[in-house]
């Protein structure tokens, strides 16, 4: 069984570009949920998306969006990159939908940021 | 809103030393609760989880862990240390999905070492 596969695994951008990262969950998996680790402060929780919608957000700014396609894929994107959006970002799937949070997460190998 | 913390961002034992890693949690509810590693350039795996059956929960790699609600804590524990288990741990809760929005906080993280 195929894990969570994320894309590109690294990426290097100059501030004010865009950037989107992909991520494909695990096959049967319906709920996505994306997250920013940086040294400083850790893990912290984008966005959930479940059946196509955004189900939960995090307390970042509006440069930071997602989507989620039919077959479960997400994308994220950010928009006018900053230096400080230099982070892993990391994709998480669930077989669970948003609400049942028992059976943990299965992770990706992340994407790796650097904003020049 | 649940929180995490995590004593101690350092941990060094020796190889065949307890490993003890605490973790507390802030909930209004009896939370969900789980162990994660991270190794480097990685993604998270999820060790065990908590989900209110049995307080002492077994996960892999020999790492097990008990709740124990009147300190709120799910400290983990493995008798032995192996070189391998050299990594990042993160304590992650969660709350029982009374609402529609909830998910999964991790704490900050302790790395681990293990001394030959």
């Amino acid at each position: 069984k195929a894990g969570v596969t994320q894309t590109p695994r690294y990426l290097i951008k100059t501030r004010g570009q865009q950037v989107t990262l992909s991520c494909s969950p695990i096959s049967g998996h319906r709920s996505v949920s994306w997250y920013q680790q940086t040294p400083g402060q850790g893990l912290q929780f984008l966005f959930e998306y479940f059946s196509e919608t955004q189900r939960n957000k995090g307390n970042f700014p509006g440069r930071f969006s997602g989507r989620q396609f039919s077959n479960s894929r997400s994308e994220m994107n950010v928009s006018t990159l900053e230096l400080g959006d230099s982070a892993l970002y990391l994709c998480a799937s669930s077989p669970a939908s948003p609400g049942l949070t028992n059976y943990g997460y299965t992770f990706g190998s992340g994407t790796r940021l650097t904003v020049v | 809103a649940q929180s995490v913390t995590q004593l101690g961002s350092h941990v060094s034992v020796s190889e065949g030393a307890l490993v003890l890693l605490r973790c507390n949690y802030s909930s209004s509810v009896p939370p969900y609760l789980f162990w994660y590693v991270q190794y480097p350039n990685q993604g998270l795996q999820l060790l065990l989880k908590y989900t209110s059956a049995a307080t002492l929960v077994k996960g892999i790699n020999g790492f097990e862990a008990e709740f124990k609600k009147s300190e709120t804590s799910f400290h983990l524990t493995k008798p032995s240390a192996h070189m391998s288990d050299a990594a990042e741990y993160f304590c992650a809760v969660s709350g029982r999905g009374r609402t529609s929005y909830d998910k999964v906080i991790f704490g900050p993280g302790t790395s681990l070492s293990v001394i030959p």
